[in-house]
């Protein structure tokens, strides 16, 4: 089956940095990635959808410039979390499509601000 | 809006036996529902995938179901083991978004 990677797996960082969070498909070129934040014992929320060359959909409440996606290539977008702060603290999922096939998920990032 | 509910919220089972996975959405209006397996600290990984049209998919011992009409879906476990324990999300997607909104998920706990 189709392969997404995340790097890193987990971060830890100071109040006020930001923090870049790759995603990629491995053997698939996707046309769309999503990306999704998880708190503790709650559903994934999607936050945005990145389609390559365009710039992101972001979902109602995310605020995008504290998010910034991009979504270079067929293979590879990113979410940089800037000046994070303890309340950006949790599991990012990304997910990548190839037109209208299934979603697939990567293993997910967790962020820790300190 | 749709909303995707998941009940029970934890479960625990003695190895062995078959057990349901509930979930029920409030639009009827959807385009496909999923099933997905997540481990503690883990990504996602889909188990079945129901089209609008389908009433239920089978993969193995699970077995997954679609009633849109009365806005549920269910996932059977039969004959369950230790590494069936997991937390198990339903996700539906929306004709015309290709969104998927999930649910909390159940935490299937499966005794030795």
């Amino acid at each position: 089956g189709a392969v997404v990677s995340q790097h890193p797996s987990r971060v830890i960082c100071k109040s006020g940095t930001s923090v870049k969070i790759e995603c990629r498909s491995l053997d698939f070129q996707a046309t769309t990635m999503f990306w999704y934040r998880q708190f503790p014992k709650q559903s994934l929320m999607l936050m945005a959808t990145s389609n390559e060359g365009s710039k992101a959909t972001y979902e109602q409440g995310v605020e995008k410039d504290k998010f910034l996606i991009n979504h270079a290539s067929l293979t590879l977008s990113t979410l940089t979390v800037t000046s994070a702060h303890p309340e950006d603290s949790s599991f990012y999922i990304c997910s990548a499509k190839q037109g209208t096939l299934l979603e697939y998920f990567g293993p997910g990032t967790r962020l820790t601000v300190l | 809006k749709q909303e995707v509910t998941q009940i029970p919220a934890a479960l625990s089972v003695p190895e062995g036996e078959n057990l349901v996975l509930n979930c029920s959405f409030t639009d009827s209006a959807i385009y496909n529902l999923q099933w997905f397996r997540q481990d503690p600290g883990k990504g996602l990984t889909s188990l079945l995938l129901i089209q609008s049209s389908q009433r239920e998919q089978t993969s193995g011992r699970l077995n997954a179901s679609l009633d849109k009409s009365s806005g549920r879906s269910t996932l059977y476990i039969a004959a369950s083991q230790p590494g069936d324990s997991a937390t198990y999300l339903c996700a539906s997607s929306q004709g015309g978004s290709e969104k998927l909104v999930f649910g909390k998920g159940t935490k299937l706990t499966v005794n030795p």
